[in-house]
C-alpha cells in the first residue's frame, strides 16, 4: 500500500519555507525522500530510519515519527532549484520476507522568482 | 561511467507490437525494480527482482514480463501493447540487505514508450 503525500502542489516564491508531508497506514521501518526534476529521472535525498529521527541536506531536512508512521519534508529559504517533483517512499511487506519500495503519489513544488 | 542505463530513451510503436526494453547497473547491487510513471506523474512499481526472486505487482497485467540473464540486468518484455501503457518506464537498482529498507534507489533515465 502506497505511502500518502500532502500537498499535492505547492507554489512558493523563493525564500519561503514549505513542508511536505507523508504518512502510511502501515508500520514504517524507514522513510526514502526523491525529487525529480522535469524530464529526469527521480534522486535520492534523503533516508529516514528511526522513530524521531531528524537529517538535513542544505536548507531541506526531514523528520520521522515511526510512532505516528509520519514524515515530513522541510524546506527552507526556498531557491528555485528546488523546483520538482517530490517523493517519499516506504517500503511495504509484499510477502514472502520480501519488500518493495512503493512511492506516494508525490507534491508538485513550483519555486518563483 | 552511468550507473543505471536503460535503452532506448524513447520508444515509439504501434498497438500490438511486443517490444523490449533493456536495463543494466553496473554498481554491483542485488536489487532491481521497473517503475511505470503515468501522466500525472505517479511512480507505480511494477516489478522487483531480488537475488532471482520476482516480486510482482498484482495490478500489473500479464503481457508485461521482466526478464534477468544475471544480476546486472533486467529487461522489461512487453507483448500486445495498447495505448494505456504509453508512459515513462524506470529501471532502478539498489543494495539489498534482509528488509531492503536502507538503502537508496538508483534510477535510470527513463523510457518514454508512445504507443499509437
Amino acid at each position: 500500500q502506497q505511502p500518502v503525500q500532502s500537498p499535492q502542489a505547492v507554489i512558493l516564491r523563493e525564500g519561503e519555507d514549505a513542508v511536505i508531508n507523508c504518512s502510511s497506514s502501515k508500520a514504517l521501518y524507514s522513510v526514502h525522500w526523491y525529487r525529480q526534476k522535469h524530464g529526469e529521472a527521480p534522486v535520492f535525498l534523503m533516508i529516514l530510519l528511526k522513530g524521531g529521527e531528524q537529517k538535513g541536506h542544505d536548507k531541506i531536512s526531514a523528520s520521522f515519527n515511526e510512532k505516528k508512521q509520519q514524515s515530513s519534508l522541510y524546506l527552507t529559504a526556498s531557491q528555485l532549484s528546488y523546483s520538482g517533483t517530490y517523493f517519499c517512499g516506504t517500503f511495504a511487506y509484499s510477502g514472502a520476507g520480501s519488500y518493495q519500495l512503493t512511492f506516494g503519489k508525490g507534491t508538485k513544488l513550483s519555486v518563483i522568482p | 561511467d552511468t550507473a543505471v542505463s536503460q535503452t532506448p530513451k524513447y520508444l515509439v510503436t504501434q498497438m500490438g507490437n511486443d517490444k523490449s526494453i533493456k536495463c543494466e547497473q553496473n554498481l554491483g547491487h542485488d536489487t532491481m525494480y521497473w517503475y511505470k510513471q503515468d501522466s500525472k506523474k505517479f511512480l507505480k512499481i511494477m516489478f522487483s527482482y531480488n537475488n532471482k526472486e520476482l516480486i510482482i505487482n498484482e495490478t500489473v497485467p500479464n503481457r508485461f514480463s521482466p526478464k534477468s540473464p544475471d544480476k546486472a540486468h533486467l529487461n522489461l518484455h512487453i507483448n500486445s501493447l495498447e495505448l494505456g501503457d504509453s508512459a515513462v518506464y524506470f529501471c532502478a537498482s539498489s543494495p539489498w540487505d534482509r528488509f531492503s529498507t536502507t538503502t537508496e534507489a538508483f534510477f535510470g533515465q527513463g523510457t518514454r514508450l508512445t504507443v499509437v
